[in-house]
């Protein structure tokens, strides 16, 4: 999984608690996304970062939030997990805004 | 925004057939098209991309071709092995993110 983790890999929460998602890399790229996959949708991209500190939306963004502190993490976090939260999600790294690495994925359960 | 259309969204083969997955882009300015290759319970895998200056792309048994006039591409498996069952997403490029297909789950049978 190209020097991808990610944390936990799987997680069941309860409505209305804080969640949060880690992803590291050890290959030092400097953008990295985060991605939720669905049924029926495939895969739909919450946040990127272009580097420490960096980060923008994406399609699905509402309700997540980003943190980039240094090159190798990125955070997800979920203030307040809905249901509709229940996902697998994924973090992807790459060195040039094309070629995307994925990891071996998050499968969240909000209860 | 760019939208891409994945067909068929399921597929049997026997082994050594080949397969084709074709997909549909909105976006004309769209310029990169990677294909991804995901086992259960495992992340998406990098398996071949094209950038919008090349026609076709050819790695070993995988072959991606790019009509950016229809703007349509397609991934080619040949000699197909029971090890290529998998789900296979397309995407294109659009500004800096990455639009998937919905996927084709792709069972190749011995």
């Amino acid at each position: 999984d190209a020097g991808i983790t990610q944390s936990p890999r799987h997680k069941v929460t309860e409505t209305g608690t804080p969640v949060t998602l880690r992803c590291h890399q050890t290959e030092n790229h400097r953008y990295m996304y985060w991605y939720r996959q669905d049924p029926g949708h495939g895969l739909r991209l919450i946040h990127y970062s272009y580097g420490v500190k960096d980060t923008d939306k994406g399609e699905v963004s509402d309700g997540y939030s980003v943190s980039r502190s240094k090159t190798e993490d990125f955070l997800l976090t979920l203030e307040s997990a809905t249901s509709s939260q229940t996902s697998v999600y994924f973090c992807a790294i790459s060195p040039n805004t094309d070629t995307q690495y994925f990891g071996p994925g998050t499968r969240l359960t909000v209860l | 925004g760019e939208n891409v259309e994945q067909h068929p969204s399921t597929l049997s083969v026997q082994e050594g057939d080949s397969a084709v997955i074709k997909c549909t882009y909105s976006d004309s300015a769209s310029n990169y098209f990677p294909w991804y290759k995901q086992e259960l319970g495992k992340g998406p895998q990098l398996i071949i991309d094209i950038r919008s200056n090349v026609g076709e792309k050819k790695d070993q048994r995988i072959a991606v071709t790019l009509n950016k006039t229809a703007k349509h591409f397609s991934l080619h498996i040949t000699e197909t092995q029971p090890e290529d069952s998998a789900v296979y997403f397309c995407a294109a490029k659009a500004g800096t993110a990455l639009i998937f297909g919905k996927g084709t789950t792709l069972s190749v049978s011995s």
